[in-house]
């Protein structure tokens, strides 16, 4: 079956930098998303990756290795308002995104 | 700019009950999705539109029904309501659709739906 598995919860230190991993199972390989969602709010588009290696945007990083079918994302620098969940999204060969559960990210002063 | 707009915000339904959530979107996307998200899970698929007037079964269609008769609407209706319908319901919409790249979801503010 296909699968997207992502640690549920994770707390980290404002100011520091946490890397908020992603494995995936899925027939064939398409790409994968990251999305950011705060509590009670729709999810916002971070990241696509599609090749191999890091793509960074500003504070915010994300990998891909797709013969290890692994992601990770990286948030450096962090603020409270990166408290959030953050979805991982895997596109099969048929172009449909298969959802992780999310990761709950708590941010401490 | 609005960008992808849900009605109701909230909903409470009787089991056996039926509504339609209505998904405005004003970016002129061709692609547009209705979600469920349930705790523990992901983003499941219920169904989708590839254009004006087109609609597609995703994961999860059963109990559901889906019209996009203008291009900037995506209706979602629930014939009879059960109680396993209770969920957070995004709609979501974009530019380009799979496969054609990196295709960027823009998602409504969701419905929170409880089915007594």
């Amino acid at each position: 079956g296909q699968n997207i598995d992502q640690p549920t919860e994770m707390t980290a230190t404002e100011g520091a930098i946490v890397q908020i991993n992603c494995t995936y199972q899925t027939s064939g390989f398409n790409g994968l998303f990251w999305y950011q969602q705060h509590a009670g709010e729709a999810p916002t588009f971070l990241s696509y990756n599609v090749l191999d290696g890091l793509e960074e945007k500003g504070r915010f990083s994300s990998f891909l290795s797709r013969s290890k079918g692994y992601s990770y994302l990286l948030l450096k620098e962090l603020q409270m308002k990166d408290s959030a969940s953050y979805l991982c999204a895997g596109r099969d060969s048929n172009y449909q995104l298969i959802w992780g559960a999310g990761t709950k990210l708590i941010i401490k002063p | 700019n609005a960008g992808v707009t849900q009605t109701p915000k909230f909903r409470v339904l009787k089991t056996g009950q039926s509504m339609t959530l209505l998904c405005a979107q004003d970016m002129n996307h061709e692609y547009m999705y209705w979600y469920r998200q349930d705790p523990g899970m992901g983003l499941r698929l219920i169904h989708y539109s590839v254009g004006e007037g087109t609609t597609a079964k995703g994961e999860v269609p059963d109990g559901y029904n889906v019209s996009r008769l203008k291009k900037q609407n995506f209706l979602l209706g629930l014939e009879s309501a059960a109680p396993s319908q209770t969920s957070v319901y995004f709609c979501a919409s974009s530019y380009e659709g799979p496969g054609q790249g990196g295709e960027k979801l823009f998602f409504g503010s969701g419905t929170q739906l409880s089915v007594l």
